[in-house]
């Protein structure tokens, strides 16, 4: 079954910082993979999603995921933090098959210094 | 075009009862997905349902059942609630043809549940 670890539940950068919000995947056949956004009282916004194609993906507001198959990674970066990145952050995997549940996993807060 | 619609936004329970939920998907879309968001557990996979049919389903107990109706609308139940059962319950929906999920998912913004 699939699976996907977040590396730190809370993140802080300085703003104009990069960003980096890690993710490991474990999956048994070659998977899908997303990055989700949650701003506070809102439900979840897809930000980028990779399905076998580039490996590296660029999304929406400056995001952009490496899939590093030999790393089982999907790392989330973005160059410079803006204010308005401060939010909550899923990754989640997806097996594209019959079964192709997706799983998410428990979110990195990110959190913008002045 | 109207995003995923849930009801109702609040919802407060003693710990005992039922409490149903309910989802509208995007026009269009067939599938839905429920998850519950607790506190530190992130999104915790529940339900799955796609044409009528309940797809697949998360380690939960019997109590959480749910069904999707004909319009592709669906409903979540919970019975025998418990304190635990506190948390904000998110519907998404998404399409699925050929037999494969793009996996893109549309969320609402959840119905908080509290259970007293």
């Amino acid at each position: 079954a699939q699976s996907v670890t977040q590396l730190g539940s809370h993140v802080s950068v300085s703003e104009g910082a990069l960003v980096l919000l890690r993710c490991n995947y474990s999956s048994s056949v070659p998977p899908y993979l997303f990055w989700y956004v949650q701003y506070p009282n809102q439900g979840l916004q897809l930000l980028l999603k990779y399905t076998s194609a580039a490996t590296l993906v660029k999304g929406i507001n400056g995001f952009e995921a490496e899939f590093k198959k030999s790393e089982t990674s999907f790392h989330l970066t973005k160059p410079s933090a803006h204010m308005s990145d401060a939010a909550e952050y899923f990754c989640a995997v997806s097996d594209p098959g019959r079964d192709d549940k997706i799983i998410f996993g428990k979110g990195t807060r990110l959190h913008i210094l002045p | 075009e109207a995003g995923v619609t849930q009801s109702p936004t609040h919802l407060i329970k003693t710990r005992g009862q039922q409490a149903t939920l309910r989802c509208s998907p995007i026009s269009g879309h067939t599938s839905v997905y429920w998850y519950q968001q607790a506190l530190g557990l992130g999104l915790q996979f529940l339900l799955w349902y796609d044409e009528g049919e309940e797809r697949n389903r998360g380690n939960f107990p019997p109590r959480f059942s749910g069904r999707q109706f004909p319009n592709y609308s669906s409903e979540l139940n919970v019975n025998a609630l418990e304190l635990e059962d506190s948390a904000l319950y998110l519907c998404a929906s998404s399409k699925y043809r050929d037999g494969s999920n793009t996996g893109e998912l549309f969320f609402g913004e959840g119905s908080r549940l509290t259970v007293l």
